[in-house]
């Protein structure tokens, strides 16, 4: 069995602030790690994903995740947020057989 | 490349009704996936195809839930009769085959109110 825990429900942050959203999970298994980010009114899309290799991994809008095996973490960082980055943003885990497992979310609101 | 579509977009029903909804996954992609996602949680997993077949469906309540993906392409999600607790947004995601480093791609969901 796996699962995953956003430690954050809600994030307010301002415009240019730095951010860190927290994600531990468990597993019995290796397991690969993803976030995802759902913008108002839209579906999930994936933003970044871990697989293998070097532990921190970055998205093409600035976001970036370091995996730490040994705390069971991957938490997602950017050091300057913009208000479109405005969004909720799920940590998932997969497992082998390619089931996912998600977080419940943390909302990331920023304000001018 | 068209996206994961999914309908209707809303749906109201009462309770002891029932409700079906459409997927059309992402053309080529062998793994099809519903979630359920209540209100201030994260998408929860009801079953897994690889193409007709089903891989996971251990967390579907097949007492009221039923799914079928006809030729491999097209998917159906069927609550009867649905409860008050069904009420949430129903996903559908496709991935190019069921390994576990693919990207899923998902749809825009499908919200439902049970009165």
């Amino acid at each position: 069995a796996q699962s995953v825990t956003q430690l954050d429900s809600q994030v307010p942050v301002f415009e240019e602030a730095p951010v860190e959203l927290r994600c531990n999970y468990s597993s019995s298994v290796s397991v690969y790690l993803f976030w995802y980010v759902q913008y108002p009114n839209q579906g999930l899309q994936l933003l970044l994903k871990y697989l293998s290799g070097s532990t921190l991994v970055e998205s093409i809008n600035g976001f970036e995740a370091e995996f730490n095996k040994s705390q069971t973490s991957f938490h997602l960082r950017k050091p300057s947020v913009h208000i479109s980055d405005t969004a909720e943003y799920f940590c998932a885990v997969k497992d082998g057989a390619g089931k996912s497992t998600f977080g419940d979310g943390t909302t990331l609101t920023v304000k001018p | 490349e068209a996206g994961v579509a999914q309908s209707p977009r809303y749906k109201i029903i009462e309770k002891r009704q029932s409700v079906a909804f459409w997927c059309n996954p992402i053309s080529g992609h062998a793994t099809l996936y519903w979630y359920q996602q209540i209100l201030g949680q994260g998408p929860k997993l009801l079953i897994q195809f690889q193409n007709n077949g089903v891989v996971d469906d251990s967390q579907l309540p097949k007492d009221r839930f039923s799914a079928e993906r006809l030729k491999g392409v097209d998917s159906t999600l069927k609550i009867q009769p649905a409860k008050l607790e069904d009420s949430a947004v129903y996903l559908c995601a496709s991935s190019m085959d069921r390994v576990s480093t693919d990207t899923q791609y998902f749809g825009p969901g499908t919200r439902l109110t049970v009165l």
